[in-house]
């Protein structure tokens, strides 16, 4: 089965460009996470979307972060302007969490690791 | 509202010898719990989880963990390590419903010395 795919797996760029990062979720889930993950700050959630429709943005750093879900199988997270700040691992995860069968784990990519020079 | 705390943030074994990872919950409702690890360079892959059907969990790759109400833990134990098992464990609580949001402790990373 295919996992989450996340792309590009790896990102250089300078400070002031835009970024979009991708994620195609597991077919049939309905729940989609951002994360980025830092030393200093560990694992933190950015946004996420039922059924394409963003629940949760209160993770956004600041609104240079943008994300969409434009359809079930696709996600975009955006950094514009991007600064060096910015630079860590994000995770895209996906999850369905059924009625009759609560407490489904959540799926994750192996990530984008983003540098902002 | 829930949380989760991991005591300890680095731990180091002898491989062959047990390992104990630490996890103590706060849920105001019956929790789900998790234990994802997490290797170099890779995303966070699931090892375990509890729903409730039975206290004792067992999971991939040796690993096991045990609810206990009483103490609001999910410790993780694995009775012999492998040099393959270093690694960072993270402890996530969901109270699962409808919303399928998972709280993350800070993560514990496992080393393993020959």
């Amino acid at each position: 089965d295919a996992g989450v795919i996340q792309s590009p797996r790896h990102e250089v760029t300078e400070m002031g460009q835009e970024v979009t990062l991708r994620c195609k979720p597991i077919s049939g889930h309905d729940y989609l996470f951002w994360y980025r993950q830092t030393m200093m700050r560990g694992l933190e959630l950015l946004i996420y979307f039922n059924n394409n429709v963003p629940i949760d943005d209160s993770g956004m750093p600041e609104d240079r972060f943008s994300a969409k879900m434009p359809n079930a199988s696709f996600s975009t997270l955006k950094i514009q302007p991007s600064e060096p700040r910015d630079s860590a691992v994000y995770f895209c995860a996906s999850s369905t969490t059924p009625k009759d069968s609560p407490g489904q784990p959540q799926h994750f990519g192996d990530g984008t690791r983003l540098s902002i020079l | 509202a829930q949380s989760v705390t991991q005591l300890g943030s680095h731990v180091s074994v002898s491989e062959g010898a047990l390992v104990l990872l630490r996890c103590n919950y706060s849920s105001s409702v019956p929790p789900y719990l998790f234990w994802y690890v997490q290797y170099p360079n890779q995303g966070l892959q699931l090892l375990l989880k509890y729903t409730s059907a039975a206290t004792l969990v067992k999971g991939i790759n040796g690993f096991e963990a045990e609810f206990k109400k009483s103490e609001t833990s999910f410790h993780l134990t694995k009775p012999s390590a492998h040099m393959s098992d270093a690694a960072e464990y993270f402890c996530a609580v969901s109270h699962g419903g409808s919303q399928g949001n998972l709280i993350f402790g800070k993560g514990t990373k496992l080393s393993v010395k020959p």
